[in-house]
């Protein structure tokens, strides 16, 4: 099933630590975008790609980094980790209709960092 | 860039009553705005959209309308069940896969 998978669901880990978040769709999709969200709170826009080699930064400035070296597989990336990098990230994906922007949401990563 | 704001941030209704949430956006080249839901523990899903070509869209109890003139759209529920309880964002962006989000409104329909 065409489908958006996001690993691991939940992560705690100390500080200092380097830690990626997978991010893979069997969707067919070449956009893919990395949005970070408080539990209930707005989805801020960290990271997005166009397709393969294509990387840019979104809204809101972060310290992690993306990587798409594959159509289906975008890695984000923090060397090292801080409390303040603790909340939800969402992974996303949409196609390359014009017709219809829809963005397919995975579950996403609930990180922790003490 | 775009900014959209969004209000209101809750909102507690009767089931049965409507609710209206409302959205305004700062780019005037803005032509896409997009409905999502999230409700508690999902991800966010896309309930219905509108493109600047379109005054008005309705699907079954939701509505959304747009003034281009004024920069503000709205998203309407009616005959509110409590299946409907959940966080709505709206969304602008003069390319589809751009996306500017609100703040979100917290819906909850009491029984």
């Amino acid at each position: 099933e065409a489908d958006i998978y996001q690993t691991p669901r939940y992560l705690v880990i100390g500080t200092g630590k380097k830690i990626t978040l997978e991010c893979s769709q069997t969707m067919g999709h070449d956009k893919m975008y990395w949005y970070q969200q408080d539990p209930g709170m707005e989805l801020h826009l960290i990271h997005y790609s166009y397709g393969v080699n294509s990387t840019e930064k979104g809204d809101l400035s972060s310290e992690s980094t993306v990587s798409r070296i594959r159509t289906e597989h975008f890695p984000l990336t923090l060397e090292s980790a801080r409390p303040s990098h603790t909340s939800q990230y969402l992974c996303a994906s949409s196609g390359t209709s014009g017709v219809t922007g829809e963005l397919f949401f995975g579950e996403g990563s609930r990180l922790t960092v003490l | 860039g775009e900014n959209v704001e969004q209000h209101p941030s809750t909102l507690s209704v009767q089931e049965g009553d409507s609710a209206v949430i409302k959205c305004t956006y700062s780019d005037s080249a803005s032509n896409y705005f997009p409905w999502y839901k999230q409700e508690l523990g999902k991800r966010p899903q896309l309930i219905i959209d509108i493109r600047s070509n379109v005054g008005e869209k309705k699907d079954q109890r939701i509505a959304v309308t747009l003034n281009k003139t004024a920069k503000h759209f709205s998203l309407h529920i009616t005959e509110t069940q409590p299946e409907d309880s959940a966080v709505y964002f709206c969304a602008a962006s003069r390319y589809a896969w751009e996306l500017s989000f609100g703040a979100g409104t917290t819906v909850t329909v009491r029984a």
